[in-house]
């Protein structure tokens, strides 16, 4: 699995958009790039995953690196609820690999 | 509720007690994984399996942590002689049989917590 780096914590405002960045500089060719993030006492959500375009779906946008070496997680507005652990993985064949994530902080 | 279901939520056990989880996938799921999660720390790989078969094992999983799928459908995480170190989240996630094993949306259990005195 390729190591990533992202911010332990991010602050954003309610209704405002956030964009989390992550670094995977040592992912290869096939791995995808997910993103899952974590309530307190909840078990990882899914959020958004891909491999070399970018991607939408009803919960984030998802901005890859033409040279995939990094990736922005990115809510268009961010509510009370999205607030959480977010997870950036790049992910192999072999088990997802984790790292801390960053805790995304929601003012209101 | 047709999500992944974990039991027993919570345990409490000594030291060199055994313990077992239990974990109930999402129907149509034939993949199934488990991970493990520290205070402060993501999710860590332990295994994952195909129906039945076992087909990946983290070097994580010592030989105290057995997991077994007999039917393909449910599946159990076992620790023998537990040790304060083992105290942590047990997490179970499923998928659907598409693709490579790690390149879709996996679906996560809400945990089912260790406690070892």
């Amino acid at each position: 699995d390729a190591k990533t780096t992202q911010p332990n914590s991010m602050e954003s405002n309610e209704e405002e958009p956030v964009h989390l960045p992550c670094n995977h500089s040592t992912i290869s060719g096939t791995d995808y790039i997910h993103w899952y993030r974590q309530l307190p006492s909840q078990g990882p959500e899914y959020v958004i995953h891909g491999l070399t375009s970018n991607v939408n779906n009803r919960m984030a946008s998802l901005a890859i690196a033409e040279d995939r070496k990094s990736s922005t997680l990115i809510l268009h507005r961010a509510t009370l609820r999205d607030a959480a652990v977010y997870y950036c993985i790049g992910g192999g064949a072999d088990g997802l690999t984790f790292g801390k994530g960053t805790h995304l902080i929601i003012q209101p | 509720d047709t999500g992944v279901s974990q039991d027993p939520r919570h345990k409490i056990t000594k030291r060199g007690q055994n313990v077992t989880f239990r974990c109930d996938p999402i129907s149509e799921h034939n993949r199934l994984y488990w991970y493990r999660q520290t205070l402060g720390q993501g999710p860590e790989f332990l295994t994952y399996f195909q129906n039945e078969a076992q087909l990946e094992k983290s070097r994580l999983l010592s030989d105290r942590f057995s997991a077994e799928r007999p039917k393909g459908s449910f599946s159990t995480l076992e620790i023998q002689r537990t040790e304060q170190g083992d105290s942590a989240m047990y997490l179970c996630a499923s998928s659907p049989s598409r693709g490579l094993p790690f390149a879709g949306e996996l679906f996560f259990g809400e945990g089912s917590r260790l406690t070892v005195l």
